[in-house]
């Protein structure tokens, strides 16, 4: 497949733990990262790879993989964490990038 | 610091053509691919291609393919992307981002953006 699948949209209680999914089935052989982008602003990568988050990045984002699902877990959602989530990762081939379709998420 | 600075916004007629520029500094221009995406109002990421500064080489995703040209001037650490045939659904904007590291395929930075307008 040469598709990722994210929700639209999700939203969160101030404080509480968010999970947003990315599924595909070339997360099997590829590991995914993710980005924010708020309302305006240019994509922000939050954490890639195995286990990777670039300097600046709080800790509370985290993420993590099972078969041809990934996740970005947000631990103590804060009000700035608003923005949309897209995941990215290879097709199956190997060969091109891929993007999902973004989550929206709301911090209620 | 890492940088990528675009070329500004543009308004095409439809079956014209657009040359987006991205100006690297900070870093080894030739040590790091660029990749363009894009995005249209409302819309998701989508990838169009990859070019290697060092070796000129390119990728493109299958639905630009004869349609997009992706080149470089390693003098001046700049990356072009040329969009030809526009049509209206070409309305975007359009990022560069540099690869993170050689092996990933993850980007940071990102340029700022380039709109893209495409009417008749």
């Amino acid at each position: 497949s040469s598709e990722l699948t994210q929700d639209p949209a999700v939203s969160v209680a101030l404080g509480q733990t968010v999970r947003i999914t990315c599924q595909g089935d070339s997360l099997r052989n590829y590991y995914a990262s993710w980005y924010q982008q708020k309302p305006g602003q240019v994509p922000v990568l939050v954490f890639f790879g195995k286990n990777k988050r670039p300097s600046g990045i709080p800790d509370r984002f985290s993420g993590s993989t099972s078969g041809t699902t990934t996740s970005l877990t947000i631990t103590g959602a804060q009000a700035e964490d608003e923005a949309v989530y897209h995941c990215n990762s290879r097709d199956s081939s190997g060969d091109h990038v891929i993007f999902g379709g973004g989550t929206q998420l709301t911090v209620l | 610091q890492v940088q990528l600075v675009q070329s500004g916004a543009e308004v095409k007629k439809t079956g014209a053509s657009v040359k987006v520029s991205c100006k690297a500094s900070g870093y080894t221009f030739i040590n790091y691919d660029i990749n363009w995406v894009r995005q249209a109002p409302g819309q998701g990421l989508e990838w169009m291609g990859w070019m290697s500064p060092k070796s000129g080489d390119t990728g493109y995703a299958q639905r630009f393919q004869g349609r997009v040209a992706m080149t470089r001037n390693t003098s001046i650490n700049t990356v072009y992307m040329e969009l030809n045939s526009l049509r209206s659904e070409d309305t975007a904007v359009y990022y560069c981002a540099r690869k993170r590291d050689p092996s990933g395929w993850w980007f940071d930075p990102w340029g700022q953006g380039t709109l893209v307008t495409v009417s008749s």
